[in-house]
């Protein structure tokens, strides 16, 4: 079985464009979060969406904005990149809505703002 | 104060010891409470989720939870170089939004 998958897996972009994340999970989660991740640190906490409505939004500001699809994959978009946003964006799905189950993660886009 | 601490290490322990990895919350309504592994460059992976107080066990990885103190602990024993990697705990908030928070994690070496 296809675990989570994640495109791109690397992505230059230069400040001030524009980003879009995508993500499929496992089949049969309904459960999807992003994370943020900058060298040295834990996964910080973006969005989370369970049947394609958002359920969870963590401390980013409103350049960060995600959906759901009826497929149950999601897309995370960044505009108006800053330097700061570079770092490994994950992804991660669960079948409960809560992820008391567990997160599986995906393998990440590594995003490289210039 | 940070709602999911961990000393960041790194925590070095000779082959074949106990490696013992600890964390706390702040959260009184946390519920479940998770420990990833994560190799550099790789995404985390889950080894063990505890939702009551006391211990779970599986395999070499013993989990540990005592809510009252708000504190969970990894005891990984007969450590192996494999299990070289950072340890991340994350506990799941059902007070407020229903989202799992990490902590910074602690980087473990075993030496050999």
């Amino acid at each position: 079985d296809a675990g989570v998958t994640q495109s791109p897996t690397h992505l230059i972009k230069t400040r001030g464009q524009h980003v879009t994340l995508r993500c499929s999970p496992i089949s049969g989660h309904k459960s999807v979060s992003w994370y943020q991740q900058v060298l040295g640190q834990g996964p910080q906490f973006i969005f989370q969406y369970y049947e394609k409505e958002e359920r969870g939004r963590g401390n980013f500001p409103d350049r960060f904005s995600a959906r759901q699809f009826p497929n149950y994959s999601s897309e995370l978009n960044v505009n108006a990149l800053l330097l700061g946003d570079s770092a490994l964006y994950l992804c991660a799905s669960s079948f409960e809505e809560g992820g008391n189950d567990g997160y599986t993660f995906g393998s990440g886009t590594r995003l490289t703002v210039v | 104060q940070k709602e999911v601490e961990q000393n960041s290490g790194p925590l070095s322990v000779p082959e074949g010891a106990i490696a013992s990895l600890n964390c706390t919350y702040s959260d009184r309504g946390s519920q479940s409470f998770f420990w990833y592994r994560q190799y550099s460059g790789k995404s985390p992976e889950l080894i063990m989720f505890i939702y009551s107080n006391g211990d779970k066990e599986d395999g070499r990885f013993t989990a540990q939870l005592n809510k009252a103190s708000q504190y969970v602990s990894l005891l990984i024993r007969d450590s192996q170089p494999s299990d070289s990697a950072t340890y991340l705990c994350a506990v799941n908030r059902y007070s407020s939004a229903s989202k799992i928070i990490f902590g910074s994690g602690t980087r473990l070496s075993i030496r050999p």
